[in-house]
């Protein structure tokens, strides 16, 4: 079975430090995994995907991903937050071929 | 490009009631799948709906239901309504609707049931 698993259900960080929000799957077939955030009182967007290719990925708002096949993880890293980055994150694996599996979500809270 | 539309954005109802969820896709995104939000068991799929067919449903019971339209605009039902159902509901298209094509969210219709 796939899955993806969010340890982390709320991190605090002081606005421009530095953020790593941890995501580990679980997966017998290849591996797609992809970022969300929800802004509060909205739907989820998405930050950044990793289909294949270079396992460092980019994405929106200055945040980055690595993928890192020996330790099943993709964690979703920001050198620097800001107030706006108040959010919650989701990790998410496709499931078939239609559907994601999303986890559970950490709630990031940036504190000034 | 106007984003996914979904409608109402808050409803209030009774046990027992049913309710319709509507939802308006990005224009020429032929996928929509809905997902239901709660605090408790996270985000999780309800049903996808590609070209007015249900190719994928997930484990909810029969109250929950859905149909799509030639335009693509799709609706989600829930009769006989529980305290349980009270939740966000979050209507996402895509324009392929694999799952390595990105969702595009609406802003949710949030059900509470009294």
């Amino acid at each position: 079975a796939q899955s993806v698993t969010q340890l982390d259900s709320q991190v605090p960080v002081f606005e421009e430090a530095p953020v790593e929000l941890r995501c580990n799957y679980s997966s017998s077939v290849s591996v797609y995994l992809f970022w969300y955030v929800q802004y509060p009182n909205q739907g989820l967007q998405l930050l950044l995907k990793y289909l294949s290719g270079s396992t460092l990925v980019k994405g929106i708002n200055g945040f980055e991903a690595e993928f890192n096949k020996s330790q099943t993880s993709f964690h979703l890293r920001k050198p620097s937050v800001h107030i706006s980055d108040t959010a919650e994150y989701f990790c998410a694996l496709p499931f078939g071929n239609e559907k994601l599996t999303f986890g559970t979500g950490t709630r990031l809270t940036i504190i000034p | 490009k106007a984003g996914v539309t979904q409608t109402p954005r808050y409803l209030i109802k009774t046990r027992g009631q049913q309710v319709t969820l509507s939802c308006s896709p990005i224009s020429g995104h032929r996928s929509v799948s809905w997902y239901q939000q709660t605090p408790g068991q996270g985000l999780q799929f309800l049903f996808e709906y590609f070209s007015e067919t249900q190719r994928n449903k997930g484990n909810f019971p029969g109250r929950f239901s859905g149909r799509q339209f030639s335009n693509s605009r799709s609706e989600m039902n829930v009769s006989t309504l529980e305290l349980g159902d009270s939740a966000l509901y979050l209507c996402a298209s895509s324009l392929a609707g694999t799952g390595l094509s990105p969702l595009h969210f609406g802003n949710g219709t949030r059900l509470t049931v009294t």
